[in-house]
């Protein structure tokens, strides 16, 4: 069965250190991968996105992604936290089988950041 | 580039009412758009899936009747929450795309719905 599985539902980080967002997903096809974030009462703002070009993405406000196929892997970094990253993440797979388009999306992991 | 446009942003309705909301592509036009509701602390669940000219196709357990869709243009979709009950209070959030399952969405703002 195709699944996208986000490992942490809270993650709680010192300002100015790295983030690491983990999601792994389940697909017999190559999909495409989104990273989201969504602040309080608001959409989802797309941070970057994997579409089988370079398996490292580059998203918006310093974000990025590397695509690790051998182990079904788009886990979102950041080198150094900032107060404003304080937000729900959602890892999407869409396309993940030939004969339907269906949209994944993981339950999210919300960001903390301690001052 | 691609903005969606969602409105209200807020509503309050009393029981029984019905509440239509607005989502609009407004500088892309968008083939297909979804309906997603969110609970409190959980992630997005996929309402129904409408595409411009088209019947939406709705998930399972939504009420079509309940939850009207329509998909007017390539730019509108609107959402028509009939009859209200407390229970459909919820954070509503539309979401559009151009092109096929590599093409990322686009969100609204979302709309808080309260019936009360």
């Amino acid at each position: 069965a195709q699944s996208v599985t986000q490992l942490d539902s809270h993650v709680s980080v010192s300002e100015g250190t790295p983030v690491l967002l983990r999601c792994n997903y389940s697909s017999s096809y190559s999909p495409s991968l989104f990273w989201y974030v969504q602040h309080p009462n608001k959409g989802l703002q797309l941070l970057l996105k994997y579409t089988s070009a370079a398996t490292l993405v580059k998203g918006i406000n310093g974000f990025e992604a590397e695509f690790k196929k051998s182990e079904t892997s788009f886990h979102l970094t950041k080198p150094s936290a900032h107060m404003s990253d304080a937000a729900e993440y959602f890892c999407v797979v869409s396309g993940l089988t030939n004969r339907d388009d269906k949209i994944i999306f993981g339950k999210g992991t919300r960001l903390h950041i301690l001052p | 580039g691609a903005v969606v446009s969602q409105h209200p942003s807020r509503v309050i309705c009393k029981s029984g009412t019905s509440v239509k909301i607005e989502c609009r592509s407004l500088d892309f036009q968008a083939t297909t758009m979804f309906w997603y509701r969110q609970f409190p602390k959980k992630s997005l669940m996929l309402m129904a899936t409408s595409n411009e000219g088209s019947k939406a196709t709705y998930e399972q357990g939504v009420e079509k009747d309940k939850f009207l869709i329509n998909h007017a243009s390539l730019t509108l979709s609107t959402l028509t929450v009939t009859s209200a009950h407390p229970e459909d209070s919820s954070f509503y959030i539309c979401s559009a795309r151009v092109g096929g399952s590599g093409s990322p969405l686009h969100f609204g703002n979302g709309t808080r719905l309260t019936v009360t």
